[in-house]
Formats: structure tokens, sequence, C-alpha cells
């Protein structure tokens, strides 16, 4: 398995909080990519970097920002969150045209 | 909008069955991505195509580029494939895959 880590892996948060997840990589992989899932929905991109300091948005990104500044981390921002961003956020890395490898998610409760 | 439809939504199947499992697609592609998820959320990339046909032991996917379709077969079902498969495009130009909502597979003993 990739080496993958998401932190937090659970939290509940109250809306108007800001809330960082963090993605972690021990695979020196370009590509990283941020993810939600929702009943109903595929996996819809909110944000994707290509290098440091090199992002940029998905077909989701209102609500979010993300910030990489090391090759292994990618944290993604919700600057102040709202119920509609309850959801599970998935990390996903991989080398541009080859697969992607999936962190383990991370399960975000606004209440 | 989405760009990737599978079918179906929902399927149970019977131990040891054949299963197929269908995605298509309405843009040109450079690959495509086959993902299974087990309950509790994990995602495990499955094959990763651009033409033609992988197997990996029980399952075997296919694609045909001009028909903008591809399918996931698993011979010999066991209860420990139930799961949810997910189909992903990679278009010809962009860097981010489209997925598809899932096929969720249950095999009763």
């Amino acid at each position: 398995d990739a080496g993958i880590t998401q932190s937090p892996r659970h939290k509940v948060t109250e809306t108007g909080t800001p809330v960082t997840l963090r993605c972690h990589q021990t695979e020196n992989h370009r590509y990283m990519y941020w993810y939600r899932q929702d009943p109903g929905h595929g996996l819809r991109l909110i944000h994707y970097s290509y290098g440091v300091k090199d992002t940029d948005k998905g077909e989701v990104s209102d609500g979010y920002s993300v910030s990489r500044s090391k090759t292994e981390d990618f944290l993604l921002t919700l600057e102040s969150a709202t119920s509609s961003q309850t959801s599970v956020y998935f990390c996903a890395i991989s080398e541009p045209g080859f697969k992607q490898y999936f962190g383990p998610g991370t399960r975000l409760t606004v209440t | 909008k989405n760009e990737v439809e599978q079918s179906p939504q929902n399927l149970t199947a019977q131990e040891g069955e054949f299963i197929t499992i269908n995605c298509s697609y309405s843009v040109g592609i450079s690959a495509l991505h086959w993902l299974q998820q087990h309950p509790g959320g994990g995602i495990v990339s499955l094959f990763m195509l651009s033409s033609g046909k992988k197997k990996h032991g029980r399952l075997i996917a296919t694609i045909n580029i001009q028909e903008k379709h591809s399918s996931l077969h698993i011979t010999a079902s066991h209860p420990r494939d139930s799961a949810v498969y997910i189909c992903a495009v990679l278009p010809n130009t962009g860097n981010q895959f489209y997925f598809g909502t899932g096929t969720s597979l249950t095999v009763i003993p």
C-alpha cells in the first residue's frame, strides 16, 4: 500500500469554525488531490496540487483552500465550516497519468 | 452533470456467479481507472487501463475506446467481493479524474 495518511480521521466541529485536514505521503509522488465523497455523488475533486506551491481548483472548490509547502504534505482548509461541508474527505496521490492511491479518509461532521 | 455513468447501481449475486459491472463515459480519455471501496471506506485501486484488457486473479477489466465503454468482470464471485466498485476516467485534456457514482455489489453465500 502507498504510504498515505490523513489526520484527523474523524472530526466534529461547529458551523463557522475553521478546520484544517492534513494529508501526508511518503511516496514522493508529484500529484496530490483532495476529494469529497457524498451519497449519490461520485468522488468530487476539491483541489489538487501538481508540485510544491502549485495548486489548482477542482469542480467543488468553493469554501475550501489548500496549501502545499513541501512535497509530502497537502493541507485542506475550510475557512468557516458549513453544514454542507459535512462529508467524507479523501486524499489521493499519483504520478502524472498513473493510477491514484487513496488515503483512509476523514469523516467531518459540521453541526 | 456526470460524464461517467455506471450500471447497474446496485447488484446482488449468489456466490459463484459471474458478475459484470459497466462504465460508460462521454469524453475522450487517456486512461480509465477501476477502484474498489469496502464498507468502512478504504478505496483501493484495481486496474488502470487505456486499451484492451487486464486481468488480476478473478478480476478482469476491458475497455473499448471507440465505444467509450469499459466493463469489470468478477469470475466465481465470493462474499468478500461485496463492495462498491467505482469507475473513473482521465480525459485527454486535463489532469483530473472524473468518477462514476459507483456500483454496490453484494454477494450472498
